[in-house]
């Protein structure tokens, strides 16, 4: 199957700070990507979605202008949370489709954000 | 938009016993159906998945079996063993789109 990475693994930052994260198809091209947030034993959320050369789309209740996003190119999106407070610690998923594949999504490895 | 149930949220199960997870789903227009396995820490990796064209589909000790009718889908693991356990997630797509919404997962614990 297709290959998604996630960097970093984990990152813990201080209260106030911004953390970027990154999303990289590595053997296909997405021009859209997606990013999912859990919290610990819930289901994956639905954020954004991340749309190579056009502005990402938010899904109801998540804030723009706090969890920033950037597909710079065909195989990397970021997802940047401003200013993080530790209600927004959690493990952040990207994942993205391979066109022909017919819906079928590759998920990246996960990154454990902890905000002290 | 898509609303989609699990359950049970928790399965305990003997080794070589099977592993039965339901979902169903409220769009009847969704047309495929994957189903997730997490491990502690990681990311969802697709065990199997099920268009809405063909009514059951195995791979090896896994299977899918897709009623449209009924609007659900199920998880079959056969002769369990001890590396399944995990969590397991289905899914259904958004507005016929790429979108996926996620059910609320079930913790699969295979004793051995």
């Amino acid at each position: 199957g297709a290959v998604v990475s996630q960097h970093p693994s984990w990152v813990i930052c201080k209260s106030g700070t911004s953390v970027k994260i990154e999303c990289r198809s590595l053997d296909f091209q997405a021009t859209t990507m997606f990013w999912y947030r859990q919290f610990p034993k819930q289901s994956l959320m639905l954020m954004a979605t991340s749309n190579e050369g056009s502005k990402a789309t938010y899904e109801q209740g998540v804030e723009k202008d706090k969890f920033l996003i950037n597909h710079a190119s065909l195989t990397l999106s970021t997802l940047t949370v401003t200013s993080a407070h530790p209600e927004d610690s959690s493990f952040y998923i990207c994942s993205a489709p391979r066109a022909g594949n017919d819906n079928e999504q590759f998920f990246g490895p996960g990154t454990r954000l902890t905000v002290l | 938009g898509e609303n989609v149930e699990q359950h049970p949220s928790t399965l305990s199960v003997q080794e070589g016993d099977s592993a039965v997870i339901k979902c169903t789903y409220s769009d009847s227009a969704s047309n495929y159906f994957p189903w997730y396995k997490q491990e502690l820490g990681k990311g969802p990796q697709l065990i199997i998945d099920i268009r809405s064209n063909v009514g059951e589909k195995k791979d090896q000790r896994i299977a899918v079996t897709l009623n449209k009718t009924a609007k659900h889908f199920s998880l079959h693991i056969t002769e369990t063993q001890p590396e399944d356990s995990a969590v397991y997630f289905c899914a259904a797509p958004r507005d016929s789109s790429y979108k996926l919404i996620f059910g609320s997962g079930t913790r699969l614990l295979v004793r051995p």
